[in-house]
């Protein structure tokens, strides 16, 4: 079964500083693919970055990037320079080649910005 | 830049009525996703449909439930007799491509069953 874990349900930071969401993960598949999503208040939720499994580079955008550490089965997302914007709901998402096109999702971690 | 949307945003419902959910993906997208959060908890994977039937299914999307493009624009998700226990937020996503590329979200419908 695949699971995905963000041990962190809130989080704050001062603008303009960095922070970093955690996520783990689980599962005995070697192709996936990993996201974050973003979901602002009352909207719905944008994809922030994605990383491809196989690719041991780490994805960035940005502001944003992830410290994806396969063997350790770790995916975590880091915002640097921190902006008022970025106050949100992040979710770490997961999907597998042998579950096609289905989404796990983590329970999600509520970042707030504080000016 | 392209939105799904989905109608209502809420919906307040009467247990064992049915009630059906209505999302407009995006134009081009082939794959369309129904997901669903009840409070406090992840959210879950309900349903994909790729031309025109479903491709994958959990187990939370039994015979209660049931899906459908009836025009080429709109993708419904329809729950036959509701259940206290389906009260969550339902959201549609849409993709262009298959496994593995990012799957757009709509804002959701927030289901209240009674």
């Amino acid at each position: 079964a695949q699971t995905v874990t963000q041990s962190q349900p809130e989080m704050s930071v001062q603008e303009a500083e960095t922070v970093t969401l955690s996520c783990t993960y689980d599962t005995s598949e070697s192709n996936y693919y990993l996201f974050w999503y973003k979901q602002p208040p009352s909207r719905q939720m944008i994809l922030v970055i994605r990383q491809e499994a196989y690719k041991q580079q780490n994805a960035t955008e940005n502001r944003f990037s992830v410290n994806f550490q396969k063997a350790a089965k770790s995916f975590s997302l880091k915002i640097s320079d921190s902006q008022l914007g970025d106050t949100a709901m992040y979710f770490c998402a997961f999907v597998a080649s042998n579950t096609g096109n289905q989404f796990y999702f983590g329970t999600g971690t509520s970042l707030t910005v504080i000016p | 830049e392209p939105e799904v949307t989905q109608t209502p945003s809420h919906q307040v419902t009467q247990m064992g009525q049915e009630v059906i959910l209505r999302c407009v993906p995006i134009s081009n997208h082939l794959y369309f996703y129904w997901y669903r959060q009840i409070l406090g908890q992840k959210v879950e994977f309900l349903v994909s449909f790729y031309n025109n039937e479903i491709s994958e299914k959990s187990e939370i999307f039994d015979d209660q439930f049931s899906v459908e493009r009836p025009d080429g624009s709109n993708f419904t998700l329809k729950i036959r007799s509701t259940k206290l226990e389906d009260s969550a937020m339902y959201f549609c996503a849409s993709s262009e491509r298959d496994y593995g590329y990012e799957q757009y979200f709509g804002p959701g419908t927030r289901l209240t069953v009674t």
